[in-house]
């Protein structure tokens, strides 16, 4: 079966320091990826998806994130936290012939001044 | 166009009782997704409608319970309710159902079963 894997459930950077989220998929064919953000009491913000089109995807509020088939996995960055950036993160991956997403277990993200 | 929207937001029942969360997709998508999420579990699939058939089913049991209707609006049931269903049950709408479709998430209603 399909899985996601998110490395560090809780993450704390700097404010204005680099931000890296871990996502790796496990899967024989490349699927559609996706990460999404939750604030508290609201429900998911897609951030940026990966369908094939580029290896590297832009996202909204600066994040983006490289698609390394050779690794399976699936990264989020951004150059420069902010404080509203402090949110749960999920990787999400589509399978192939699915209507269905598997999450990762999530990241929660600290942003410290 | 206005996102999805779910309610109620809030709901407080107790076990053995039943629940229908409501959910009503963006305007013209036709696929409506039902996920669970709990602190435990994290975010599970429950099922998926598209043009009113149930099109795929998580593992759940019989007691969750879906339908949609023609407007593409989608109710969950929940029959003889346990404590453990208690969780943020959030409901996600695609235009066309493709794979590669991006799912769009509504703000969620948060069910505590007591």
């Amino acid at each position: 079966a399909q899985s996601v894997t998110q490395l560090g459930s809780h993450v704390s950077v700097s404010e204005g320091a680099l931000v890296l989220l871990r996502c790796n998929y496990s899967s024989s064919v490349p699927p559609y990826l996706f990460w999404y953000v939750q604030y508290p009491n609201q429900g998911l913000q897609l951030l940026l998806k990966y369908t094939s089109a580029a290896t590297l995807v832009k996202g909204i509020n600066d994040f983006e994130a490289e698609f390394k088939k050779s690794e399976t996995s699936f990264h989020l960055t951004k150059p420069s936290a902010h404080m509203s950036d402090a949110a749960e993160y999920f990787c999400a991956v589509s399978p192939s012939g699915t209507y269905k997403y598997i999450f990762g277990t999530g990241t929660r993200l600290k942003v410290l001044a | 166009k206005a996102g999805v929207t779910q309610t109620p937001r809030y709901l407080i029942k107790t076990r053995g009782q039943q629940v229908t969360l409501s959910c009503s997709p963006i305007s013209g998508h036709r696929s409506v997704s039902w996920y669970q999420q709990t602190p435990g579990q994290g975010l599970q699939f429950l099922f998926e409608y598209f043009s009113e058939t149930q099109r795929n089913k998580g593992n759940f049991p019989g007691r969750f319970s879906g339908r949609q209707f023609s407007n593409s609006r989608s109710e969950m049931n929940v029959s003889t309710l346990e404590l453990g269903d208690s969780a943020l049950y959030l409901c996600a709408s695609r235009e066309e159902g493709q794979t590669s479709d991006t799912q769009y998430f509504g703000p969620g209603t948060r069910l505590t079963v007591l």
